[in-house]
Formats: structure tokens, sequence, C-alpha cells
């Protein structure tokens, strides 16, 4: 298993553009989530989706932030318009309920946005 | 609400010493409880978990981590550190959820180093 898979890597945006996040969970697993880390705030729960269903989207700081899960195997995260203070790095977590709790993190997505 | 609680920023232990990382928890029903390390540019992995049973958890890595319900904790430990394990370390309470799925909470994280 290749494990949880986002992309890009690295992002460097200018101010006001948008910005695309991507994520492909592990085959089978049945929620995703997506965290945001930065060294003020750690680690921050955007969103999360049960059965490509977004379940709580409270964690998502503003209304530039969306998300999306069309398939099992795929999911966006956009910022419209992106701002210097979304620089973070985002992750991506999969997890099969109701077995295991566990979550299995992408390696993640630094942004920059300048 | 659940909350996690690690009382350590940062801590320094020479190779080869033991280690023990604090974790203090909350949260009203049974935990489910985690703890993840990240090294640096990496997400985070998995280092073991308790749900239930055997309070003494061993993981991945010869780490090991007790739950202790009287003191709502789960430290981790390791009888001798290696340089390798110099990264930061989560731990992190579950939570069943009625819309479905399962939420986790993160502490702040300590950041270990290690001293050769």
């Amino acid at each position: 298993d290749a494990g949880v898979i986002q992309s890009p890597r690295h992002e460097v945006t200018e101010m006001g553009q948008e910005v695309t996040l991507r994520c492909k969970p592990i085959s089978g697993h049945n929620s995703l989530f997506w965290y945001r880390q930065t060294m003020m705030r750690g680690l921050e729960l955007l969103i999360y989706f049960n059965n490509n269903v977004p379940i709580d989207d409270s964690g998502m700081p503003e209304d530039r932030f969306s998300a999306k899960m069309p398939n099992a195997s795929f999911s966006t995260l956009k910022i419209q318009p992106s701002e210097p203070r979304d620089s973070a790095v985002y992750f991506c977590a999969s997890s099969f309920v109701p077995v295991n709790y566990g979550y299995t993190f992408g390696s993640g997505t630094r942004l920059t946005v300048v | 609400a659940q909350s996690v609680t690690q009382p350590d920023i940062h801590i320094t232990v020479s190779e080869g010493a033991s280690l023990e990382l604090r974790c203090n928890y909350s949260y009203g029903a049974t935990p489910y409880l985690f703890w993840y390390v990240q090294s640096p540019g990496q997400g985070l992995q998995l280092l073991l978990k308790y749900f239930s049973g055997d309070t003494l958890v061993q993981g991945i890595k010869g780490f090991e981590a007790e739950f202790k319900r009287s003191q709502s904790s789960f430290n981790l430990r390791k009888p001798s550190v290696h340089w390798s394990d110099a990264a930061e370390y989560f731990c992190a309470v579950g939570e069943v959820l009625t819309g479905g799925g399962n939420k986790l909470t993160f502490g702040t994280g300590t950041q270990l180093k290690v001293e050769l």
C-alpha cells in the first residue's frame, strides 16, 4: 500500500491566488481528515469526511477554505483567495472506522503564500 | 470536550538513557489514546494505541506507554534512546462521533533532542 498520498509536496503562491491541495486516502479507508499545522497553533483539524460526506467543518477558518470528496479515493482542499497567514503544512489523514481508530497521515503539503 | 496536555515542550536526553514523555487527557468516557511521532518534513506516524485491556501497550521502535485511569495519563516510555529517536512526539485522544467516524484531538507535542 502506498499510504496516504498528498500533492503537491510544496506550493508557493502569491497572495490572492487560488490554491488546491490534493489527497488520495488509503484504499478501503472510509474516513478522511484535513489538518493544518503551524508553530503557533499546532495541529488543527479543519474538516473530516465519513463515507465521502463532510461530517464536521467547524475547523475551517473562513469561507475562503473549502473541501470536497467526490469519491472514496480523492479529496481536495481549496483556498481562494489565499493569504500569507494561510502559510502552513497541510496534512491529510485517513482511517477505517470503526475497527481502527488510528489515522494514517500523508507527508503533507507545505504551503507558502507570499 | 476532550483535550490533551503535553506539559513538556522540549526534552533533551543522552543517547542510551531512558525516556518518559508525559501526556494527560481529559475525556468523559473510556478514552482511545494514541502516540504519534513526526520526523522533520514528514507526516505523523503511529507509534502505539490503547483501546482497552492491558494498560501497558507496546508499540513500534521499542516504545511503550502505560494507561493510568486514576491519573488521566498515558505516558510514553523507552528504556534506551537512540539518536534516531530525535523527533516531535504527539499524544492524542480519540472520540467516536454520533455523526459517524472518529475524531482525534492532539496535544501540542514534545520535541525530543538526543545528545550523543
